[in-house]
């Protein structure tokens, strides 16, 4: 029973255009929701992450979007450098508990 | 400030040996989690800990895997014994506090693999 859903296995982007990963969740208790960037053998680290009371929360280049009656979120990335090149987790979370992950998005941003 | 540590990087075993993996998380840090990752999926929780105390170990196979953390500060991941479907990359993180959410942190993984 998966919690949280990424169903593009892979995205490939041009460099200077926007990518848009997304995210599908099927618990409405999540109280955050998160995204994570994870490099060849490095743990995943932190990129950006939003309260379920929120609708939008921007860093830079990267912005999430939270549509809660779609129970859908989306990371857009613009504009996508080569170095965005790795894989996209999304996580949701209840306060004090674990992260539930999807399966991941690999993300290629070619030159 | 230093990351989550974890050793070794790789191991590699036969199927029904035993295998221990050591995680030391960021200072201060109380709240410490082992994931299994394995290829193709995103990180699954096998146990959280607030300090030395269990919080959830729900999805630990508690038949084969064990884990530690006597004084609240490094812990132990082990197996015994292992099974092919072990073979996957253990994650650990830690962060400030599991009361409200908080960032977690991970260190590398260790990555088994079982044959």
């Amino acid at each position: 029973d998966q919690q949280v859903k990424q169903n593009s296995p892979s995205l490939s982007v041009q460099e200077g255009r926007i990518s848009i990963l997304n995210c599908d969740y099927t618990n409405s208790m999540f109280d955050y929701f998160l995204w994570y960037k994870k490099y060849p053998a490095e743990g995943p680290t932190f990129l950006i992450s939003i309260s379920s009371i929120k609708d939008k929360n921007e860093d830079g280049r990267f912005t999430v979007f939270l549509n809660k009656s779609a129970k859908h979120l989306s990371l857009h990335i613009v504009p996508s450098q080569p170095g965005d090149s790795a894989v996209y987790f999304c996580a949701s979370v209840k306060a004090g508990t674990a992260l539930i992950f999807g399966k991941g998005t690999t993300l290629s941003v070619s030159s | 400030e230093a990351g989550v540590a974890q050793s070794p990087r790789y191991k590699i075993i036969e199927k029904r040996q035993s295998v221990a993996f050591w995680c030391n998380p960021i200072s201060g840090h109380a709240t410490l989690y082992w994931y299994q990752q394995i290829l193709g999926q995103g990180p699954k929780l096998l146990i959280q800990f607030q300090n030395n105390g269990v919080v959830d170990d729900s999805q630990l196979p508690k038949d084969r895997f064990s884990a530690e953390r006597l004084k609240g500060v490094d812990s132990t991941l082990k197996i015994q014994p292992a099974k092919l479907e072990d073979s996957a990359v253990y994650l650990c993180a830690s962060s400030f506090t599991g009361g409200t959410y908080n960032e977690q942190f991970f260190g590398p993984g260790t990555r088994l693999t079982v044959l």
